[in-house]
């Protein structure tokens, strides 16, 4: 079975500052990791992903994520925050292995604060 | 390419009638999924189709929901009969193979049962 937990229901962050988002993972084999990013009103977009290699994975809108299979998590991070990043970020996970599903997480509401 | 298409993006009707949600898949996907969104219960995956060929509908809520792909351009969810508590977000998302293909997703079907 996969899952995936987003442990923070909401996040704020002062503009400029750094921020991040949280989400660890659970697959019996190696995952593929995703971000993605709904705005108001609108569809999921995809924000990045991790297959396989470099542990960092570079996506859209300045925005990163860290693979760590030690721990299980695939933390979505942003050197600078922009108020316009504010949006619910969900991180999904697929098993290696078998089927096509894809896991999402509950969730995460990032405020910006001007 | 136009993303994937959702139509109608609302539709408000009253218990007991039939609804039919409408997606087109981004040209040369070959997986194309269907997802509700709600508040209690965040994005959760109904059923999903490969070549136009329902491969896991464990996530269909009950009878009274359906899902058809006649060709590799169309897809449809119905429901009948709609009751207040299918009022959701309802997505349709679309990828290629090989199975780490990102998903991209539509705008969605907001749904409002009376």
């Amino acid at each position: 079975a996969q899952s995936v937990a987003q442990p923070e229901d909401q996040v704020n962050v002062a503009e400029g500052n750094p921020l991040t988002v949280k989400c660890t993972y659970s697959v019996s084999g190696n995952p593929y990791l995703f971000w993605y990013v709904q705005y108001p009103n609108r569809g999921l977009q995809f924000l990045l992903k991790y297959i396989t290699g470099d542990n960092l994975v570079k996506g859209s809108y300045g925005f990163e994520a860290e693979f760590n299979k030690s721990q299980t998590s695939f933390h979505l991070k942003k050197p600078s925050a922009l108020v316009s990043d504010s949006a619910l970020y969900f991180c999904a996970v697929r098993d290696h292995f078998g089927n096509e599903k894809l896991t999402f997480g509950t969730g995460t509401r990032l405020t910006i604060i001007p | 390419d136009a993303g994937v298409i959702q139509s109608p993006r609302h539709e408000v009707t009253e218990m007991g009638q039939e609804v039919t949600l409408r997606c087109k898949p981004i040209s040369g996907h070959d997986y194309l999924f269907w997802y509700r969104q709600t508040m209690m219960r965040g994005l959760e995956l109904l059923i999903y189709f490969n070549n136009n060929v329902p491969i896991d509908d464990s996530g269909m809520p009950e009878d009274r929901f359906s899902a058809k792909m006649p060709n590799a351009s169309f897809s449809t969810l119905k429901i009948q009969p709609s009751e207040p508590r299918d009022s959701a977000v309802y997505f349709c998302a679309s990828s290629s193979t090989p199975q780490q293909e990102t998903q991209y997703f539509g705008p969605g079907t907001r749904l409002l049962v009376l």
